[in-house]
């Protein structure tokens, strides 16, 4: 079945320790995004890609690095410099077509916990 | 810079009955999609229903209506017939052309009562 896969669901990491989520997808869609959520907030972009080897910043980027090095995987890495990594974390993927319309498709998420 | 409003936290409504969940959303780009996703407790987002900006109709999904007024800079999603299954969070999102930014409202929280 086509889709986005994230793992793992649930995650726990010690202070100071770096951690990669992982997201792949098997639709061949050329971009890809990284989104974090807190509680009571929507959505925020963290990064995204449209080709391999490239990637932009989002509007919350620091303390948070990825690569792009195949079209179907973009993981995240939280790294320490991340002040306050507790949250959920949604990867997702689209077409690049001229125009606003692309939807984009969402994976399952990665709910992680510092501790 | 585009911006998503929506201003109902949390809503409450009896099985059956249509329900109207409302968005406003500001940007100076002509060209821009307007997009509603449902966030069910397992945490996937669930896209329902796209609306573009030179859409001369009202986009439908079988149960999912837009009501879109330009004017305002509205985008209310109609759900008719509402059905347990229904109770979700639903996020208001937009992105201007040329952006690849999808901008999130902060979210209603929908219960639908037996």
């Amino acid at each position: 079945d086509g889709g986005i896969t994230q793992s793992p669901k649930y995650l726990f990491r010690k202070e100071g320790q770096n951690v990669t989520l992982s997201c792949e997808q098997n639709l061949n869609h050329d971009a890809m995004y990284w989104y974090r959520q807190d509680p009571g907030q929507g959505l925020r972009l963290i990064y995204y890609s449209q080709i391999v080897n490239d990637f932009q910043k989002g509007d919350i980027a620091e303390g948070y690095s990825v690569s792009r090095e195949k079209k179907e995987s973009f993981p995240l890495t939280v790294t320490s410099a991340q002040k306050n990594p507790t949250a959920f974390y949604l990867c997702a993927s689209s077409i690049l077509v001229g125009g606003p319309q692309n939807e984009q498709f969402f994976g399952p998420g990665t709910r992680l916990t510092v501790l | 810079a585009q911006k998503i409003t929506q201003t109902q936290p949390g809503m409450f409504v009896q099985e059956k009955e249509a329900v109207t969940l409302d968005c406003t959303y500001d940007t100076s780009d002509p060209s821009y999609g307007l997009f509603w996703y449902k966030q069910p407790s397992s945490g996937e987002m669930i896209f329902l229903i796209y609306q573009g900006s030179y859409d001369q109709q009202n986009a439908t999904e079988g149960r999912y209506s837009l009501n879109f007024q330009k004017a305002r800079k509205s985008a209310n999603l109609v759900i008719s017939a509402s059905q347990l299954g229904d109770s979700a969070m639903y996020f208001c999102a937009m992105r201007e052309a040329g952006n690849e930014k999808l901008t999130f409202g902060t979210g209603t929280r929908l219960t639908i009562i037996p």
